[in-house]
């Protein structure tokens, strides 16, 4: 079965710039969560989607939003671009049990995103 | 606020040696993940371990879970090129619903041969 697909793969903005990733999970999989990765922070939870409502949020600043839709398929925006969003955002999707919680999660490859 | 820890952060072995890592937290997980994230890679799920002091196992890495569920292991025996990646522990996020993990900055393994 297809794995969960990232697009862009790499993107490359300017400081004052806004940005949206994008996120097609698993087929079946109905949470999609969004990480950001970096050398110095590691992996950090951004947010949760759920049947395209929010169910978490991470501790990032209000410039970072996201959204689900009823595919599942999910978005990320990041607007008025900082050097420091320079990371890679990686999405994942698990599959979500009733009653036995959330399995592993399926990662995507990721998108790399520079800000210049 | 809640912190998951991993040490060492990094580990250099001859091919065939062993290699373990330890994760703790400062809270009681319900469960517990790891995952490999090779160079250049994305992470991927290894396992998810649930009861305290829970033993599974994976060819050659042996993962536990402790009694107190604060504190879990990865050991690989005998290092095989292939083993070369970063290793993260992951645990639920607070006392949330749904999926949001909280990593440890993880354990990165160079291995020579």
């Amino acid at each position: 079965k297809a794995g969960v697909t990232q697009t862009p793969r790499y993107l490359i903005k300017t400081r004052g710039q806004q940005v949206t990733l994008s996120c097609s999970p698993i087929s079946g999989h109905r949470s999609v969560s969004w990480y950001q990765q970096t050398p110095g922070q590691g992996l950090q939870f951004l947010f949760e989607y759920f049947s395209e409502t929010q169910r978490n949020k991470g501790n990032f600043p209000g410039r970072f939003s996201g959204r689900q839709f009823s595919n599942s398929r999910s978005e990320m925006n990041v607007s008025t671009l900082e050097l420091g969003d320079s990371a890679l955002y990686l999405c994942a999707s698990s599959l979500v049990s009733p009653g036995q919680g959330a399995y592993g999660y399926t990662f995507g490859s990721g998108t790399r995103l520079t800000v210049v | 606020g809640q912190q998951v820890m991993q040490i060492p952060q990094y580990q250099h072995v001859q091919e065939g040696e062993d290699f373990t890592t330890y994760c703790n937290s400062s809270t009681t997980l319900s469960n517990i993940q790891w995952y490999k994230q090779r160079p250049g890679g994305h992470p991927v799920f290894l396992i998810q371990l649930v009861k305290s002091g829970e033993v599974k196992k994976q060819k050659r890495l042996t993962f536990q879970f402790g009694e107190a569920k604060k504190n879990s292991s990865l050991h690989i025996t005998a290092t095989q090129t292939t083993d070369v990646g970063t290793y993260f522990c992951a645990g639920p996020r607070g006392n949330q619903a749904g999926t949001a993990l909280i990593f440890g900055k993880g354990t990165t393994l160079s291995v020579s041969s």
